[in-house]
């Protein structure tokens, strides 16, 4: 898979339950971040874990990084209509010799009231 | 709370023409990048500006592509020969600290050749 590839690609929940998306990617990083995005509307940042870091937690926000397997997962409890976007996870990398942020392709989260 | 902001939301341009996309920045932010997403693809990375110069540029930024601060608020992204394939979302954004710490984006400019 390519640097942050995102699955699954589209998840449709019912308002309260839970929401997980996972992310995957492929050279070391410096960090991880996930950030949502609303049709028509730019990207908003939710969180950013380091390298050094395994889980961070804001609000109903929960991320876990696991550097061995090149894998970071976002958790969204209770979730509400309004949680209904797109969800990006970036990683911050050197990668053709540049320092950049690689986002993924996304998951499209729809959230039934 | 602070925004970037974006004009146009949407551009059409004929192919060959040269467009100019705007944003301001947060006021007190250091860290200025631009992305573009084509319709039903990734946001890709095109550059990164600190203190009035390019700081990384992707292989997408070729010649066709410049950027520049003309004064303390704006930050501008120039394409000087459009081709179709430029028609994408640019999304302007910036962030306080450098080393891709949390960005703020703007709503970003269609853009649209024909």
């Amino acid at each position: 898979s390519q640097q942050g590839e995102e699955d699954p690609q589209a998840l449709s929940i019912q308002e309260g339950e839970n929401a997980t998306m996972n992310c995957s990617y492929k050279t070391s990083i410096n960090n991880l971040q996930w950030y949502r995005q609303n049709s028509g509307r730019g990207l908003v940042h939710l969180i950013l874990i380091r390298s050094n870091e395994r889980e961070k937690h804001s609000g109903r926000l929960r991320v876990t990084l696991d550097t061995s397997k090149k894998s970071s997962s976002l958790l969204i409890t209770a979730s509400r209509a309004a949680d209904t976007a797109s969800y990006f996870c970036a990683t911050d990398a050197f990668e053709g010799g540049r320092r950049a942020l690689t986002f993924g392709s996304g998951t499209r989260l729809q959230v039934q009231p | 709370e602070p925004e970037v902001t974006q004009t146009p939301s949407h551009q059409v341009t004929q192919m060959g023409q040269e467009v100019i996309l705007r944003c301001v920045p947060i006021s007190n932010h250091l860290y200025f990048y631009w992305y573009r997403q084509i319709l039903g693809q990734k946001v890709e990375f095109l550059v990164s500006f600190y203190n009035n110069e390019i700081s990384e540029k992707s292989e997408i930024f070729d010649d066709q592509f410049s950027v520049e601060r003309p004064d303390g608020s704006n930050f501008t992204l120039k394409i000087r020969s459009t081709k179709l394939e430029d028609s994408a979302m640019y999304f302007c954004a910036s962030s306080e600290r450098g080393g891709m710490k949390p960005q703020h984006f703007g709503d970003g400019t269609r853009l649209s050749i024909l």
